[in-house]
């Protein structure tokens, strides 16, 4: 099994409408990640989470929240999706020394 | 937030040496990385280097690190068609909040 499972691998979605990307890790560690992947811009962070009761904004958080609902699950929505959110969302955890970041397989979704 | 860049692009033959470069900006990072992210696929980590290290071998992989000049290169020996991937350079700042990647150098190894 993954140590970062997200689900929907795939997804395409209406303007306006509310979309969840859920992500749970079997690695037990407190750190989670949401990045989002777009062509030539590299991984850009949209927000994270150090335990259960913390979350914080990244670099690009508007149109967004999350949910740490667990140790292992940290869930993304987008409230009102809108087209520029087409793009490839990642989920990571890392240790507490950050010496690495695992990924999950990520999830693609495409507002139209 | 941090500066990590990358060529976009790099091809190269199979059998040839592949280096792809990256530069950053805090010199505070204890941890700098090499991810490879295959198609279709999530980021995978290929190797990390310690600040306080000039270089790191394993097997194929060499990084170089240059402090001074903020420099990170990642070598691949006897580049094979199954490296053809996407390689991205991040950093980790000390402040220790997230990682810091670049935009991503798409490897194509020509047969």
């Amino acid at each position: 099994d993954a140590d970062v499972t997200q689900t929907p691998r795939n997804r395409i979605t209406k303007t306006g409408k509310r979309i969840m990307l859920e992500c749970s890790q079997t690695k037990g560690h407190d750190r989670m990640y949401w990045y989002r992947q777009d062509p030539g811009l590299g991984l850009r962070l949209i927000y994270y989470s150090f335990d259960v009761k913390d979350i914080n904004k990244g670099e690009i958080s508007d149109g967004y929240s999350v949910s740490r609902q667990a140790q292992a699950k940290f869930s993304l929505s987008l409230e009102s999706a809108i087209p520029n959110q087409t793009a490839l969302y990642f989920c990571a955890t890392s240790d507490p020394l950050n010496t690495e970041a695992f990924f999950g397989q990520g999830t693609r979704l495409t507002v139209v | 937030g941090e500066d990590v860049e990358q060529s976009l692009f790099l091809s190269v033959r199979e059998g040839d040496s592949s280096v792809i470069n990256c530069t950053y900006t805090d010199s505070s990072s204890t941890y700098l990385y090499w991810y490879k992210q295959e198609p279709g696929a999530g980021l995978q980590l290929l190797t990390y280097i310690f600040s306080n290290m000039d270089m790191k071998q394993d097997q194929r992989l060499t990084v170089l690190l240059n402090k001074k000049d903020k420099h990170l290169s990642l070598r691949i020996a006897d580049t094979q068609t199954g490296d053809s991937a996407i390689y991205f350079c991040a950093e980790n700042p000390n402040t220790g909040n997230q990682f810091y990647f670049g935009t991503g150098t798409s490897l194509t190894v020509i047969p």
